[in-house]
């Protein structure tokens, strides 16, 4: 299994470009986020799809779009990037259905972005 | 609103010492409570988590954590830091199904 592979590792965007990250899970998952990370902010929930066709925002939207495009996979889209956007983009999946309990999120390694 | 407080960004110990990374956290309902770990350029990883039941709970790598109610504190500890331990260690709260609020980190830093 390769778990949660993202696309791609690095970008760098000039203002005002648009671009798509790209997410996709093997573990036969429910539940994909987003996540953004900046220094001293810890991680920041962009937008999560709870299951198959179904996306919800979260603590920071503005600015992003995304798409659950099956249940594999779940895409990020900056529709024009601007310099604060510059940031690390986790993605993460959880929830295979077998225990009614939480299931932990298990991370992609990230897409570094750059927004000149 | 849930939330986590990691006190301290940055600890720093020496090889061998033991590791202790603070974490508090507000919650209206009783809290699933999680520690990750983030190693250089790496996505992140679970060490813990504590749901039900049990107050100290272990990890992987020699962690560990209890969960304190009556102080609304979920620390982590080790008690014998090793080199390959250097990382930036994350605290998060459950604050619905399947949602995670993280705190900001700690980065720990071990000196031979």
């Amino acid at each position: 299994n390769a778990g949660v592979t993202q696309t791609p590792k690095f970008q760098v965007l000039k203002t005002g470009q648009s671009m798509t990250l790209q997410c996709a899970q093997d573990m036969n998952h429910n539940s994909m986020y987003w996540y953004r990370q900046d220094p001293g902010m810890g991680l920041r929930l962009i937008y999560y799809s709870a299951s198959e066709g179904t996306t919800d925002k979260g603590e920071v939207p503005n600015g992003y779009n995304v798409s659950r495009l099956n249940k594999r996979e779940f895409s990020l889209r900056l529709e024009s990037a601007a310099p604060s956007q510059t940031s690390v983009y986790f993605c993460a999946s959880s929830g295979d259905g077998r225990s009614p309990m939480y299931n932990e999120q298990f991370f992609g390694p990230g897409t570094r972005l750059t927004v000149l | 609103a849930q939330s986590v407080t990691q006190l301290g960004s940055h600890v720093s110990v020496s090889e061998g010492a033991l590791v202790l990374l603070r974490c508090n956290y507000s919650s209206s309902v009783p809290p699933y409570l999680f520690w990750y770990v983030q190693y250089p350029n790496q996505g992140l990883q679970l060490l813990l988590k504590y749901t039900t039941g049990a107050t100290l709970v272990k990890g992987i790598n020699g962690f560990e954590a209890e969960f304190k109610k009556s102080e609304t504190s979920f620390h982590l500890t080790k008690p014998s830091a090793h080199m390959s331990d250097a990382a930036e260690y994350f605290c998060a709260v459950s604050p619905g199904f399947q949602k995670l609020v993280f705190g900001t980190g700690t980065r720990l830093l071990v000196s031979p």
